[in-house]
């Protein structure tokens, strides 16, 4: 019930392509939902978080959809870039017993061809 | 500009040595998470303080893996005795006291261990 399942595992884009990244999860006391951008030998960055009473949240080329009723969000990343190659880690946050808890995915490689 | 920092960033050792990573949070955080990241299992918590209280290492094998922190600027997760199915990064992330969710965390570099 603690589970984000995140699909797929890999991705190739073409630059100037859409890159879309789904998660879902089961646990309705999930309530936030973060991704985060982890380049080789670094540690994950927060990318962008969305809140389950909000169905989409912007910033910049990065969007984040969110639909409660199936319990699903994924992540749009617009006119991608060679730059943008990286792993992108979905996640879900929830208070449990006195302290509060990420749950990630099993992270999306993400390729942006030139 | 602010970071979390770990040392060492790589560590090899044999099976059954002690290993100890360290991780100074951002000042000024007051909570801070160990996560450890491997291909088959990606992230996960291992441990969880805030204002140096442990809140939850119900991730941590309890008999050989240990976490503290002694001060405001140091925490540690002990491994003894380390095993090869140990072999992971370790990662230490810091959140501010100002931060209202628990999601907006800020991540170190890591600790690469081989434990051969």
């Amino acid at each position: 019930q603690q589970q984000v399942k995140q699909s797929p595992q890999s991705l190739i884009v073409q630059k100037g392509g859409i890159s879309i990244i789904n998660c879902a999860y089961e646990n309705t006391a999930f309530d936030y939902f973060p991704w985060y951008q982890q380049f080789p030998g670094k540690g994950p960055a927060l990318l962008i978080a969305i809140r389950p009473d909000v169905s989409e949240k912007k910033e910049g080329r990065f969007t984040i959809s969110f639909n409660k009723s199936a319990k699903q969000f994924s992540l749009h990343i617009m006119d991608s870039q060679p730059g943008d190659s990286a792993t992108y880690f979905c996640a879900a946050s929830m208070k449990a017993g006195g302290s509060e808890k990420l749950v990630f995915g099993k992270g999306t490689k993400l390729t942006v061809n030139p | 500009d602010a970071r979390v920092t770990q040392t060492p960033r790589h560590k090899v050792t044999e099976m059954g040595q002690e290993v100890t990573m360290r991780c100074q949070p951002i000042l000024g955080h007051n909570t801070v998470f160990w996560y450890r990241q491997t291909m088959m299992q990606g992230l996960e918590l291992l441990a969880y303080f805030r204002n140096r209280a442990p809140l939850d290492d119900s991730g941590m094998p309890k008999d050989r893996f240990s976490a503290e922190m002694p001060d405001a600027t140091l925490a540690t997760l002990k491994i003894q005795p380390s095993e090869p199915r140990d072999s992971a990064v370790y990662f230490c992330a810091s959140g501010s006291p100002r931060s209202i969710n628990s999601y907006e965390q800020y991540f170190g570099p890591g600790t690469r261990l081989t434990v051969t």
